[in-house]
């Protein structure tokens, strides 16, 4: 495998279910992130993590609750969503969080919330 | 605080024509900016940056954009385009202070390429 992986692609989950994103790159990186894309609006930062220290929580609802455990892996555990929060979430990785450090996305879960 | 607009939601263009994506930010500091490509059923792929000197930037598949501070726009270009290029296009800003962890992307505008 190469570049930024996530499991599964695609997710169907009810209200009362916990479920859990996966995402890993095999890039050698230091700092990996969470997005949110819904149609229509600009791409939301969720999480980001340097170092496996989490450095932004950009208010996310509780009911999203990230892993880091290592600087390769990234998980975001799932429970008592709603439907609003169907979406793609993609994870990407950078060299580190600077701002000139190229991000490399995933190719995101297709997240449905019935 | 920072924000990025894209002016046009949908772009229609017909294969081999010239292109251009719109982009214009604001923010009360110096700037990166970023163009990063959606492609069906991917993520995003950085397709160029500007994070300081030439205004003009080249990037990946023939694509360049040119910063403008006195227009706060960085807007992309494409002298001609190939069916390939359909997509959907992001713009991003970042203050240079703060890095990725205050990266905020614009809408995005979604190219067709008419054959």
């Amino acid at each position: 495998e190469t570049g930024v992986t996530q499991t599964p692609r695609h997710l169907v989950m009810g209200m009362t279910n916990k479920k859990s994103l996966k995402c890993e790159q095999h890039l050698g990186h230091n700092a990996m992130y969470w997005y949110k894309q819904s149609a229509k609006k600009p791409l939301e930062l969720m999480f980001v993590y340097n170092f496996k220290e989490q450095t932004e929580n950009n208010s996310v609802p509780s009911r999203f609750s990230p892993e880091c455990p290592n600087s390769s892996h990234l998980f975001l555990h799932l429970h008592t969503l709603q439907p609003e929060d169907s979406a793609l979430y993609l994870c990407a990785s950078s060299q580190g969080a600077q701002g000139n450090n190229e991000q490399f996305f995933g190719p995101g879960t297709r997240l449905t919330v019935l | 605080a920072q924000s990025v607009t894209q002016l046009d939601s949908q772009v229609p263009v017909f294969e081999e024509a010239p292109v251009e994506l719109r982009c214009n930010y604001s923010s009360s500091v110096s700037v990166y900016l970023f163009w990063y490509v959606q492609y069906p059923n991917q993520g995003l792929q950085l397709l160029l940056k500007y994070l300081s000197g030439s205004t003009l930037v080249k990037g990946i598949n023939g694509f360049e954009a040119e910063f403008n501070k006195s227009q706060t726009s960085f807007h992309l270009r494409k002298p001609s385009v190939h069916i390939s290029d359909t997509a959907e296009y992001f713009c991003a800003v970042s203050d240079p202070n703060f890095g990725n962890e205050k990266l905020t992307f614009g809408t995005g505008t979604r190219l067709t390429i008419i054959p």
